[in-house]
């Protein structure tokens, strides 16, 4: 069964760092990865989605990268500022269901 | 606007009282899935569907009911809710499962069951 493991489970940074978060994944047979944000209480809101042919999205700030062969992501946020604060979750595809990491929780601090 | 809704936001009801959470979306999608969110436990599937009237249990469809009658919409069934279903619940859409398409999700029904 697919597993998939995010760390780290927090992370707190000053404003302005670049920072990474990321997700592995135990079967590398996967269709495709998706990075989401939820903000507490609220719904998961889409970032980046990797199809498994592909190693790398990028959009604006957010790059995420793709490593089927190792079953690693990484989620790459540059010059993060307090509105970056969330839950951010990673999902892989394999075979007809989606398997959802546990996520990390990103502080960042004024 | 393209969307998935939920509906209601939040819920309060009593052991035993049957409720639906309604689910519809209007982009033409042929998936569409349940999921709740527990704390520690993340997200877990409750029930999918390839496409009207095509349904499939999840990783924890205990005490619910699904159905998919119409391509928009995906009602989940809680025929005798307990409190151990207390929970968050998202449902979520795709194009289709498996082709590289990704999720849509809906902002989420809490569910508390006194």
């Amino acid at each position: 069964k697919q597993e998939v493991t995010q760390i780290p489970a927090a992370l707190s940074v000053p404003e302005g760092e670049n920072l990474v978060l990321n997700c592995s994944f135990t079967d590398s047979a996967i269709y495709n990865l998706q990075w989401f944000r939820q903000d507490p209480g609220k719904g998961l809101t889409s970032l980046l989605l990797i199809q498994s042919s592909q190693r790398e999205q990028t959009s604006g700030r957010l790059n995420a990268s793709l490593d089927k062969s190792s079953g690693r992501s990484t989620l790459y946020i540059a010059a993060s500022q307090p509105g970056d604060s969330a839950t951010y979750l990673c999902a892989v595809i394999h075979f007809n269901k989606f398997y959802f990491g546990s996520g990390t929780k990103l502080n960042v601090k004024p | 606007e393209a969307q998935v809704t939920q509906n209601p936001r939040y819920l309060i009801t009593v052991t035993g009282k049957k409720l639906t959470v309604t689910c519809s979306q209007n982009m033409n999608h042929e998936y569409m899935s349940w999921y709740r969110q527990d704390p520690g436990l993340g997200l877990r599937q409750i029930y999918y569907s390839m496409n009207v009237e095509v349904t499939d249990k999840g990783d924890v469809p205990e005490g619910y009911k699904v159905s998919r009658k119409e391509k928009r919409n995906f009602p989940l069934i809680l025929e005798s809710p307990s409190p151990n279903q207390t929970s968050l619940y998202f449902c979520a859409s795709s194009p289709r499962q498996g082709f590289n398409y990704g999720y849509t999700f809906g902002s989420g029904t809490r569910l508390t069951v006194v």
